[in-house]
């Protein structure tokens, strides 16, 4: 089965620039994740969406982040206005919850590097 | 919320030796999953080995094998047979088997396997 898509792979943008990614998750999840991984860290969940509604969004700065997930398929994350501490690798992953062989793991995509300058 | 916490930023390892790396975590629920990822550079974090919390045996997958202590909210995973293309960050990872299905993730641990 195809994995979980990204785009882009890498962003460079100025401070008080706006920026989106966008993730494609595997056929027939319903819970789509997006981390953010800055550098030597590990991945902290920003926001959880089970089909198109948000489940967990506590860790997502709302002054300048948001997230949408259309038809509980695809989703976007954008920053606006982004700041230089917002440089890092933006991961989305999915998971089939709450049914499936393998419902408890989640599969994740490339990532999108960003560089806030 | 849940801990996750990993206290070797760093490891190295001989080739075709043995490595441990350690985990540790705060839950206070009773059954959950734990999870072992690698991330090698610059590449795409994926799954190594995966725990039920209510299996008391210990998983293994080919040379990686889990030390599973839930009395002691432990779960440190065994690398046998070191190669090469081991090296990367190791992360460990939390998942309520009730709560809304959210990862908690520890701090990784960097690997790195000395020919």
């Amino acid at each position: 089965e195809a994995g979980v898509a990204q785009s882009p792979r890498y962003k460079i943008i100025e401070k008080r620039q706006s920026v989106a990614f966008w993730c494609n998750p595997i056929s027939g999840h319903a819970t789509l994740y997006w981390y953010q991984q800055i550098l030597g860290q590990g991945p902290k969940l920003l926001i959880q969406f089970q089909n198109n509604g948000v489940v967990d969004d506590s860790q997502l700065p709302k002054d300048r982040f948001s997230a949408e997930r259309l038809k509980g398929v695809d989703s976007t994350l954008k920053i606006q206005p982004a700041k230089l501490e917002d440089s890092a690798v933006y991961l989305c992953a999915s998971s089939s919850f709450p049914s499936g062989q393998n419902s408890y793991e989640q599969y994740f995509g490339p990532g999108t590097r960003l560089t806030v300058t | 919320a849940q801990t996750v916490t990993q206290s070797q930023p760093e490891m190295s390892v001989q080739e075709a030796e043995t490595v441990t790396l350690s985990c540790t975590y705060d839950t206070s629920e009773s059954d959950y999953y734990l999870f072992w990822y690698k991330q090698p550079p610059s590449r795409q974090m994926i799954l190594v080995i995966r725990q039920e919390a209510y299996k008391q045996q210990n998983a293994t997958e080919n040379r990686f094998s889990v030390n599973f202590q839930k009395a002691a909210k432990s779960f440190s995973l065994k690398i046998s047979d070191s190669q090469l293309g081991d090296a990367a960050m190791y992360f460990c990872a939390y998942r309520s088997a009730f709560t809304g299905n959210q990862f908690y993730f520890g701090t990784g641990t960097s690997l790195t396997v000395i020919p």
